[in-house]
């Protein structure tokens, strides 16, 4: 089993749509989650961290569930910039940032 | 530009060869990451540094790939005697300590072997 696990789409979403992703990971004692997004051919850049509690950054809603063992993140009125792939990141083994393989949002007038 | 900083941009070599990468981190950033990434995939941990010390190395890291930070800033990493697996997009991060572990990536450095 992969240590960070996501749904690699591609999610094909109309303008204003409301669209989730989840990401699975299979080390209990992690401690550090984040959501980052990359735009084709370029670098990954931090959209947002995930803490216990839940967290919102304007349209992003970012969750996190111990038991189960997964982060979400939900985009709400889904622009047509959104297009890109949401990369989950989660330190697991050795405290070592790991990625997940991305999932991929197309959003379309 | 204070950001991560990678070069070359893009490195084409042919089989066999050696090459070596350049990473600068974002100055005040303790910590350097290198990251390999293929077409379609997640960016996949190589190795890390706190300050000058490699204190993690992938177990998927062949023996032909080093990296360095001798002095605490800037880091290369080496792949010798490249094969066409090693065709992929390394990418630098750096964070800094204090429990903030956000990374900063570079551009990164596209490598084609031939």
């Amino acid at each position: 089993r992969k240590e960070v696990e996501q749904d690699p789409g591609p999610f094909n979403v109309p303008e204003g749509a409301t669209v989730a992703f989840n990401c699975t990971y299979s080390n209990s004692a992690s401690q550090s989650f984040f959501w980052y997004r990359q735009d084709c051919r370029k670098e990954p850049k931090l959209l947002m961290s995930v803490y216990s509690s839940g967290n919102e950054d304007g349209r992003f809603t970012a969750q996190l569930n111990r038991a189960s063992q997964y982060i979400s993140l939900l985009i709400r009125d889904s622009k047509l910039s959104d297009s890109a792939t949401y990369l989950c990141v989660v330190n697991g083994a050795g405290n070592m940032l790991t990625f997940g393989g991305g999932t991929r949002l197309m959003v379309k007038p | 530009d204070t950001g991560v900083s990678q070069n070359p941009r893009h490195k084409i070599t042919k089989r066999g060869q050696n090459v070596t990468f350049r990473c600068d981190p974002i100055s005040e950033h303790n910590r350097l990451y290198w990251y390999r990434q293929t077409l379609g995939q997640g960016p996949e941990f190589l190795t890390y540094f706190q300050n000058e010390a490699q204190l993690e190395k992938s177990r998927l890291l062949s023996d032909r790939f080093s990296a360095e930070r001798p002095k605490g800033s800037f880091s290369t990493l080496e792949i010798q005697r490249t094969e066409q697996g090693d065709s992929a997009m390394y990418l630098c991060a750096s964070s800094s300590t204090g429990g903030d572990e956000k990374l900063f990536f570079g551009s990164g450095t596209q490598l084609s072997v031939l």
